[in-house]
């Protein structure tokens, strides 16, 4: 059965700390990884993508890692900010050449005190 | 550009009725995709639409469906409400649905079936 866990599902942290956020998935055969960021009450934005060819992704202070052998993911936040604080949604997609079926994790509740 | 305009934005409705909510994707994005996201199953994928046409669907029952229009313009109907139907629904697009394409989402529309 495909699945998409996420890790842990809730984590506290204090302003200017780093966090890393864990994914691992049984998706197979697997296309791609998606991390979204999710503020309270309005939809997932984007935050990287990768394919299986791809071992690190970043966008500003969020890093992304994937093993494709091992089938897991991390997605790092550095420096911590108030506004970091949402919800980080893991999603991987089956191999293919559309968006196709898409499987989600249930994605970390990240809460950010100053 | 304007972003994913979904309406209504919020929704109460009793059981055993139907409800039909609409999606307006970016200027240019053809292909458009349904999600529900509850608390206790996180984001399902429903179904995508490209061109007018149904290109992949979800594990959920006929009750629900959709269409697409020929500006892109997605509506999604769901029919005989029931009480496990209360969720958030989030409408994506994208260019043309693409495997590595980036997805943006719409604000949703809470729906509370009574």
């Amino acid at each position: 059965k495909n699945q998409v866990e996420q890790s842990p599902q809730s984590l506290i942290i204090l302003e200017g700390k780093n966090c890393t956020l864990q994914c691992n998935y049984t998706v197979s055969p697997f296309s791609n990884l998606r991390w979204y960021k999710q503020d309270t009450g309005r939809g997932p934005v984007s935050l990287t993508i990768m394919t299986f060819s791809e071992n690190t992704k970043s966008n500003g202070r969020y890093t992304a890692t994937l093993d494709a052998d091992t089938k897991q993911s991390s997605l790092h936040i550095t420096a911590s900010q108030l506004s970091d604080s949402a919800s980080y949604i893991c999603v991987v997609s089956g191999r293919g050449s559309t968006l196709g079926r898409l499987y989600f994790g249930r994605g970390t509740q990240l809460t950010v005190w100053p | 550009k304007a972003g994913v305009t979904q309406t209504p934005r919020y929704l109460i409705k009793t059981r055993g009725q139907q409800v039909t909510l609409s999606c307006s994707p970016i200027s240019g994005h053809r292909s458009v995709s349904w999600y529900q996201q509850t608390p206790g199953q996180g984001l399902q994928f429903l179904f995508e639409y490209f061109s007018e046409t149904q290109r992949n669907k979800g594990n959920f029952p006929g009750r629900f469906s959709g269409r697409q229009f020929s500006n892109s313009r997605s509506e999604m109907n769901v029919s005989t409400l029931e009480l496990g139907d209360s969720a958030l629904y989030l409408c994506a697009s994208s260019l043309e649905g693409r495997a590595l394409e980036t997805q943006y989402f719409g604000p949703g529309t809470r729906l509370l079936v009574l």
